[in-house]
């Protein structure tokens, strides 16, 4: 199985452009989440989802926004993207035992 | 606010060693801890999760040990090997609403043959 799946691998982008991040699982996990991880500051938490249909806050939500309109998809949403917003994004599902399972990751270079 | 620290400094030891991480936290314990590998450009893998009322935990070359007393973790690999090398990434989840976990700044570990 593939597990979790994301796209694109990397992206350049431009100050104030906006940019969706896809996340894809395979495992029918309810619970998802999205970090970024940023050098000396390990992985942080910016938004999750416990089920399809909710979505809650995590410790950096500003300036993004996710949906979750099936259990697969947990797309994260730029909307107006800053240099500040550079980093490594990682998605990911929780198992009902607590393992988490995390895709290759984005790398995102806004500019 | 939790704070989680781990050793920033690569831990560096010879093919064969133990090679022993530690992870220190303030504030109340968490309901779990999580240990997970980290290799370059790739997403963390998870390798074990010990609980509050567990003081240690194995799973082939590696231990893991809980002292909520101490407020820390140790994480053990055994007769170490150059493929161990990675970054190795200490995690507390609490059994609040998200389940979310926080997650420290890791410790790079190198094996050398």
């Amino acid at each position: 199985t593939a597990g979790i799946t994301q796209a694109p691998t990397s992206q350049i982008l431009a100050a104030g452009r906006s940019m969706t991040l896809r996340c894809t699982q395979d495992m029918r996990h309810n619970a998802m989440y999205w970090y970024r991880q940023d050098l000396g500051l390990g992985l942080r938490l910016i938004h999750y989802s416990n089920t399809a249909g909710t979505t809650g806050k995590g410790e950096v939500p500003d300036g993004y926004s996710v949906s979750r309109a099936n259990t697969d998809d947990f797309p994260l949403t730029l909307a107006s993207a800053v240099p500040s917003q550079t980093s490594v994004y990682f998605c990911a599902s929780r198992d009902p035992l607590g393992e988490q399972f995390f895709g290759p990751g984005t790398r995102l270079t806004v500019l | 606010s939790q704070k989680i620290e781990q050793n920033s400094e690569a831990l560096n030891i010879q093919e064969g060693k133990t090679a022993t991480l530690t992870c220190n936290y303030t504030n109340y314990s968490p309901a779990y801890l999580q240990w997970y590998r980290q290799d370059p450009g790739r997403g963390p893998v998870f390798l074990l999760l010990i609980r509050e009322n567990e003081k240690e935990k194995r799973k082939e070359r590696l231990k893991v040990t809980f002292d909520t007393t101490l407020k820390q973790s140790l994480f053990h690999i055994t007769a170490s090997q150059p493929a161990d090398s990675a970054t190795y990434l200490c995690a507390l989840q609490y059994m609040d609403s998200s389940y979310k976990l926080i997650f420290g700044s890791g410790t790079r570990l190198l094996v050398r043959p």
